[in-house]
């Protein structure tokens, strides 16, 4: 079976700090892979997708980035947090007609 | 990509049935609609999906208008583990599926 891992679970980090946020996919290969993040008390955002190995597509313009250096693995990076990235991180698989996410990672910029 | 309109919020009894509606009055014809959910400090999870007929599976019943224009998702018995906020989405390629996510509707089930 299929499982999708995300970590840290929790993050809090100062302004300006950098950010790894890292999603591993077990069980299927070729995935496509996607990040969505969710403010508080808000709908989920797409942020970055990808179809393959160093193939990322940017949904929203912002100081996060996205790397997929091998083909279950796919990394949310950041060299400088800003208080507007706190959030609830969500890395997703999709196969045929579903997608299937992660356990979320909680990140509070203080 | 077609929109959808819920409304905010919902409630219902435990243990009786949930119709939840979704207006789509612009989807296309190779529009597949998707109805996802999200518990509280959890990834959202799939719920059922349909084109053209009514779908039935172990989460959910999901019924499309003849038109297209609407869907309803129904819970046949409310469970509290039920309380969670429910996405309509419009899903047009297979293979590619960026999911939008739009506000939803918040389900809360009353012991």
């Amino acid at each position: 079976s299929q499982t999708i891992h995300q970590w840290p679970a929790t993050l809090v980090q100062p302004v300006g700090s950098p950010l790894s946020l890292e999603c591993t996919v077990e069980g299927t290969s070729n995935p496509n892979l996607y990040w969505y993040r969710q403010a508080a008390g808000r709908g989920l955002q797409l942020l970055f997708y990808s179809v393959g190995i160093g193939q990322i597509s940017s949904e929203v313009p912002q100081n996060l980035s996205a790397s997929r250096p091998q083909d279950r693995q796919f990394i949310l990076s950041s060299k400088k947090l800003l208080l507007s990235d706190s959030g609830f991180y969500l890395c997703a698989w999709s196969r045929n007609d579903q997608q299937y996410f992660g356990p979320g990672t909680r990140l509070t910029v203080t | 990509d077609a929109k959808t309109t819920q409304p905010n919020s919902m409630e219902s009894n435990e243990e009786e049935p949930v119709h939840l509606p979704c207006n789509h009055s612009t989807i296309s014809g190779t529009d597949y609609i998707h109805w996802y959910r999200q518990l509280p400090s959890q990834g959202p999870e799939y719920v059922i999906h349909g084109l053209t007929s009514n779908v039935n599976n172990r989460m959910a019943s999901l019924a499309i208008a003849e038109d297209r224009k609407s869907s309803t998702l129904i819970l046949h018995r409310a469970t509290l583990r039920d309380a969670a906020v429910y996405y309509c989405i419009l899903l047009t390629n297979f293979g590619n599926e960026k999911l939008t996510f739009g506000t939803g509707t918040r389900l809360t089930i009353i012991p």
